[in-house]
Parts: C-alpha cells; sequence; structure tokens
C-alpha cells in the first residue's frame, strides 16, 4: 500500500514562530487532506489539497503530486496551534476510498 | 447544518462488556468510515458503510468486531467481549459521494474508549 511520511516527528516552537511541516508519499494520489488533532483530540479538517496551494488565515498548503510531497506553513504561531498535525492521501486507482494517514507532527507553542 | 456526530464521547467498558459506538453523518452524505486510533498512532481505516450496505470491512478485526448502517438511524460500531487492546479511539467520518466526486472526508469528535 502507499506509504505516508510527515516530518518532523516533534517540534518546539516560540509563540510567534512561523514553521513548515512536510508530508512525502510513495504512490499518486487524488486526494489530500491535512487534519489538526487538538489536545482535546478533537480532528479538524484544514485542507482538502490534491494539489497547488490554498491559505486559510495564518494557514497554508501547497502540494505537488508530481513530486509526491505536500508542505503545511504555519506563519505567527500561537498556543492554539498546539496538537497534531496529519497529513492523509487517497491512493489513485478504481474505488480507493481509504484514507492513509502519516504518524503526524506533534507541535508544541509555548509562550 | 450539524457536522458528523458522535456519541458517547467517552466510554468505559470493563473486560468482556460490550461497547456500542454511534455515527450520525453529516446531512445529506450516505457514506460513512470508521477509523481506528491507537495512542501516539494516526488513523487506521476500519470500514466503510453505505445505508444497509457493508462496503469494505477489510480493516476491521476478524472477531468480536461489527459494523452497521440501518436505513434509518446512526452507524453502530459494536465490540463484543472487550480487551483492554481495544482502547483507543474511534472516529466516524462521512462523505457525500464515492471518489471520483470526491471533496474530502468530514471526521466526528471521536468516541475514546477505555477498557478496563
Amino acid at each position: 500500500g502507499i506509504q505516508v511520511e510527515q516530518s518532523p516527528p516533534d517540534l518546539i516552537l516560540q509563540e510567534g514562530a512561523n514553521s513548515t511541516l512536510r508530508c512525502n508519499f510513495s504512490d499518486s494520489v487524488n486526494n489530500l487532506q491535512w487534519f489538526h488533532q487538538n489536545p482535546w483530540g478533537q480532528l479538524i479538517n484544514l485542507f482538502y489539497i490534491p494539489s497547488g496551494t490554498k491559505q486559510n488565515g495564518r494557514l497554508s498548503a501547497t502540494t505537488v503530486a508530481t513530486e509526491r510531497y505536500s508542505l503545511l506553513y504555519i506563519s505567527s504561531s500561537q498556543t492554539t496551534d498546539s496538537g497534531v498535525y496529519f497529513c492523509a492521501v487517497l491512493n489513485s486507482g478504481a474505488g480507493s476510498y481509504q484514507l492513509t494517514f502519516g504518524k503526524g507532527t506533534k507541535l508544541s507553542v509555548i509562550p | 447544518n450539524a457536522g458528523v456526530m458522535q456519541n458517547p464521547r467517552h466510554l468505559v467498558r470493563r473486560r468482556g462488556q460490550e461497547a456500542r459506538l454511534r455515527c450520525s453523518p453529516m446531512k445529506g452524505h450516505s457514506h460513512v468510515y470508521w477509523y481506528r486510533q491507537l495512542p501516539e498512532e494516526g488513523l487506521k481505516f476500519m470500514v466503510y458503510l453505505q445505508k444497509e450496505n457493508i462496503i469494505d470491512e477489510s480493516g476491521m478485526p476478524k472477531e468480536r468486531f461489527s459494523a452497521e448502517f440501518p436505513k434509518e438511524g446512526p452507524s453502530i460500531l459494536r465490540i463484543q467481549q472487550v480487551v483492554r487492546g481495544d482502547s483507543a479511539a474511534y472516529f466516524c467520518a462521512s462523505s457525500p459521494l464515492t471518489p471520483g466526486g470526491y471533496t474530502g472526508y468530514t471526521f466526528g469528535s471521536g468516541t475514546r474508549l477505555t477498557v478496563v
């Protein structure tokens, strides 16, 4: 099956700093989503981004499908950004619908 | 428009008891997926259902686990004779269309099952 690798596994930031999280995947995909799991365990859908670039406030994401990676940018980080960020992909192919998740990047933003 | 609703949020069961987890998809969504998250891990696919049909249960453990999505009412994930290894967060997701018209999954807040 498709492999999804996220880096770094852990990240500690001072409030106000910027960061880039990376997601590499081993095969062609027709869907990629970024999720934020907050400290209470809720899974928040950040971006649906199979290709191209999207922005939402301080967050933006870019997926280069031909090179099999996606990046999530967090600017001017806040303590509320803390949690685990997951990348999940849907493998291309007829009838495919199982999302494959990476192991996540655990982000801690300190005041 | 309410999101994907899961209940209960937290469930504690003693070893050997049954656990029933409920999921109501978003309005207009007829495809439901269950995922399990073990501690310190990402989510893993369990089962995909449409109304009254199990489409793919390849991620379900062979024994004690079952799922249904009846014509009326929520989808139910049922775990019989729970063991400590079943302790995990169980997430439900829904989508409006099969892949091809796909716009992404919406997940519920999850049910955290603790087996004592």
